[in-house]
Parts: structure tokens; C-alpha cells; sequence
């Protein structure tokens, strides 16, 4: 059973600073992976997918990395700022094709 | 048009009465879903519509009845909930349809339901 853990739980940075969120994962055989945000009760948004095939995908200010082998994925912010301030959620996609979840990481940016 | 929406934003009912969320996609997704969220957790599937059929029940409790009239819309009706059923409900859609392998899911704003 896919089991997708994110650390940390919360996190709080200065405005300007670059960051990394982690997201690990238990069975290498995904499909894909996926990085939503979710401002307080709100919907998800899909910030970044990367396919089983793919290494990394950028977005803006954001990068996300893939490694299967390693059962891992990070979310890399550049420069951040106070509207990034977030819950972030990564969440694999095997063969059950359902999207496993993370319980994500809250990110507070200071100004 | 390349957004999920979602009705209402709020709601608020009791036990006894009967309510439907409702669920729109126009961008020509074959699959849709129901997730539940409850605070500080991750989404959960309840249902996976695809082609218009339920492809996906993940034991949900018969009181949440799922509906899809056509490729666009999806319905959850709701009769006779308790209040451990207030969460935030997630509507989701695909462009590749279920059972076809890897799909990008594209998530609504939500509607936040209180069961009083």
C-alpha cells in the first residue's frame, strides 16, 4: 500500500528566501506525481505534475524534482513571498490510479 | 473555459433534510470525482464518475448519493446526514478517463458543508 509522507509539517521563512518542501513515497511504481496548494479552505490547484519519466518540471519560481528510485519528490520556492504563504499537498499516482496524498506542509512567509 | 466550478461555496443543514452540491467542468474531461476533506487532512475519494458511469464507490455511506446527468456536471446529493459529515466536498475531473492509466485531476474551489 502506497504510503506518501511530507516533511515538514509546517514551516515559516522570511520573505525572499528559497525553500524546499519534501514529499517521500513508499512504492516506486507511479504513474506520476503531483504538487497541489490549498489556501484555507479552499479548493486544490495543481501547481506542478511530473511523469514517472520525467526528472523534474518547472514552473515560475517553482521546480519539482522526481527521483522513483529514491521514493522521493521536492518542491523548490524560489525568492518567496507572503502569497505563497499555503498548504502544500504532493500526491502519487500508481496503479490503483488513485491519487495518494500527503499530509501536507504549511508554509508561512514573513514579510 | 479551463476551470472546475462548484455550488454552493457554503451550506448549512439539518439531519432531516435533503441537499444536492453540484459540480461543472466544460473543458471536455471524461472522468469526475467526489473527494471529502476534513480539517488539517488530505482529501479523500468518495466517487469516480467515468464516461458518465460510477466507476468508483469507495464505501461510501448510502446517504451520499452521487449523480451524473451528462460529461459536465456531477451531482452528490445528501439526505439525512449526521454532523461528522461536515467537511469541505472537492469536486475533481480528468481529461483521461479512469481505468486508462496516469490522469491529471483538476480540482473545484469546494463547498464547505455543516451538518447541524
Amino acid at each position: 500500500k502506497q504510503e506518501v509522507t511530507q516533511i515538514p509539517a509546517a514551516l515559516s521563512v522570511p520573505e525572499g528566501e528559497n525553500l524546499v518542501l519534501n514529499c517521500s513515497f513508499t512504492d516506486s511504481a507511479i504513474y506520476n506525481l503531483q504538487w497541489f496548494r490549498q489556501d484555507p479552505g479552499k479548493g486544490l490547484t495543481s501547481l506542478l505534475l511530473i511523469q514517472s519519466s520525467q526528472r523534474e518540471q518547472t514552473s515560475g519560481r517553482l521546480n519539482a524534482s522526481l527521483d522513483k528510485s529514491s521514493g522521493r519528490s521536492t518542491l523548490y520556492i524560489a525568492a518567496s513571498q507572503p502569497g505563497d504563504s499555503a498548504t502544500y499537498l504532493c500526491a502519487a499516482q500508481g496503479g490503483s490510479e488513485k491519487l495518494v496524498f500527503g499530509k501536507g506542509t504549511k508554509l508561512t512567509v514573513n514579510p | 473555459d479551463t476551470e472546475v466550478t462548484q455550488t454552493p461555496k457554503h451550506l448549512v443543514m439539518g439531519m432531516t433534510n435533503k441537499k444536492s452540491l453540484k459540480c461543472e467542468q466544460h473543458m471536455g474531461h471524461r472522468a469526475m470525482y467526489w473527494y471529502k476533506q476534513k480539517a488539517k487532512k488530505p482529501p479523500e475519494l468518495m466517487f469516480v464518475y467515468s464516461y458518465e458511469k460510477l466507476s468508483i464507490n469507495e464505501s461510501v455511506p448510502s446517504r451520499f448519493s452521487p449523480e451524473c446527468p451528462n460529461s459536465s456536471l456531477l451531482n452528490l446529493h445528501l439526505h439525512a446526514l449526521q454532523p461528522e459529515d461536515s467537511a469541505l466536498y472537492l469536486c475533481a475531473s480528468s481529461q483521461v478517463p479512469w481505468g486508462q492509466g496516469h490522469n491529471e485531476q483538476f480540482f473545484g474551489p469546494g463547498t464547505r458543508l455543516t451538518v447541524l
